[in-house]
């Protein structure tokens, strides 16, 4: 199977930090996505990638860049969080059929 | 891109078959149906994907009709760890060669009460 692993669960940071979310997928999956999902939003895209170095913005890229150095891992980062910012973020990995999740992290500025 | 229409929520009890629909009146020749099922603080996982007619796994069955316009996700015999937001969505198969921005909606949370 294929396995999404984000670094963190939890995460607690201040206002103004710059915070990095790292996903790995340990398949050779062309495409990545990165999701934040809040009560009564539903899922909503941020950036995706389909190959190294690449990158798409999503529908709501402000306040975030994207990084993605190796085919198995993309980074997503928050220049300088903000309270706004507070959200669980979701990490996908396409395959031939579907998307492929990790568990998340639920980021909390304060 | 095809945008989808779910029920915000369903209550079901124990044992019923639930059967969710979604209407996307605007899909494209190309695109794939996919439902995805979702539980509290984790990431939405694959259930089904079909292009039409009725497609069945271990889990569900997925019931498209002929134009396309809308599908029916099919729960048999539903429990209480079926608790759960439901989500439709509509694009291009993600490894056909190109890449899709595919946007979730909110989905349907479904409510199994014993």
């Amino acid at each position: 199977d294929v396995k999404v692993t984000q670094s963190s669960r939890y995460l607690v940071k201040r206002t103004g930090e710059k915070v990095f979310l790292e996903c790995v997928q340990d398949m050779d999956h062309e495409n990545m996505f990165w999701y934040r999902q809040d009560p009564g939003l539903g899922l909503r895209l941020i950036y995706f990638s389909y190959d190294v170095k690449m990158k798409e913005k999503g529908d709501i890229p402000e306040g975030y860049s994207v990084s993605r150095e190796k085919k198995e891992r993309f980074s997503l980062i928050l220049e300088s969080a903000s309270t706004n910012q507070t959200s669980m973020y979701l990490c996908a990995s396409s395959t031939g059929v579907g998307y492929t999740f990790g568990s998340g992290t639920r980021l909390t500025v304060v | 891109l095809a945008k989808t229409t779910q029920p915000i929520s369903m209550d079901s009890y124990e044992g019923q078959e639930v059967n969710i629909t979604c209407s996307h009146n605007n899909i494209a020749t190309n695109d794939y149906i996919t439902w995805y099922q979702q539980f509290p603080s984790q990431g939405p996982r694959f259930i089904i994907q079909g292009y039409k007619t009725k497609v069945t796994n271990e889990v569900a069955s997925l019931f498209i009709p002929a134009d396309r316009k809308s599908s029916t996700l099919s729960l048999p015999r539903v429990s209480l760890s079926d608790t759960a937001v439901y989500y439709c969505l509509v694009g291009d198969d993600a490894n056909s060669g190109g890449y899709q921005k595919v946007t979730f909606g909110t989905g349907t949370k479904l409510q199994v009460i014993p």
